[in-house]
């Protein structure tokens, strides 16, 4: 089956440390993107990548590390820069940029 | 003010009510998404269009671009359509989501 997998579903992490949310797609997608959701908030874009070895910010990339070294996968790093990283982070691919998207199903991140 | 702004924020309903959720957007996009995220936090994609009206099922999405609105209508509404639903507008290099109606629908 095609989709979107993310690992781990919640995830726990002390202050100050940085931290890797994984995202692998198998749907053949050149575009791949990381989305921030907080409560009462919409979506925010993080980071994205059109195609492999290419990435740019997006609204809040601050804190926020990427790599796109592989077509299928889009590893996001949340690092001890970031000042408020709890929060529910949401993957997805597209066919192209920056057409209908497919979501995975979403990282909770804890920080204590 | 937002640029995708949707309303109302919280919907109840019965079962079988018909159902409206609006989205007004006040940038310039070529396609309207309208997506559905279930309370364990995965989305799924329900429409992308550009232009009139789609139908899915019990779903419908249209789309008003001289006034730059779209809606999205469940007929014959379920229980397991609670959920919350949140539109975004296709902009130049990313999609700019409003911030989601959340629906209850009552047996």
């Amino acid at each position: 089956d095609g989709g979107i997998t993310q690992s781990p579903k919640y995830l726990f992490r002390k202050e100050g440390q940085n931290v890797t949310l994984s995202c692998e797609q198998n749907l053949n997608h050149d575009a791949m993107y990381w989305y921030r959701q907080d409560p009462g908030q919409g979506l925010r874009l993080i980071y994205y990548s059109q195609i492999v070895n290419d990435f740019q910010k997006g609204d809040i990339a601050e804190g926020y590390s990427v790599s796109r070294e592989k077509k299928e996968s889009f590893p996001l790093t949340v690092t001890s820069a970031q000042k408020n990283p709890t929060a529910f982070y949401l993957c997805a691919s597209s066919i192209d940029f920056p057409l209908e998207q497919f979501f995975g199903p979403g990282t909770r991140l804890t920080v204590l | 003010k937002n640029e995708v702004e949707q309303s109302p924020q919280n919907l109840t309903a019965q079962e079988g009510e018909f159902i409206t959720i609006n989205c007004s957007y006040s940038v310039g996009i070529s396609a309207l998404h309208w997506l559905q995220q279930h309370p364990g936090g995965g989305i799924v994609s329900l429409f992308m269009l550009s232009s009139g009206k789609k139908k899915h099922g019990r779903l419908i999405a249209t789309i008003n671009i001289q006034e730059k609105h779209s809606s999205l209508h469940i007929t014959a509404s379920h229980p397991r359509d609670s959920a919350v639903y949140i539109c975004a507008g296709g902009a130049t290099n990313k999609l700019i989501f409003g911030t989601g109606t959340l629906l209850a629908v009552q047996p």
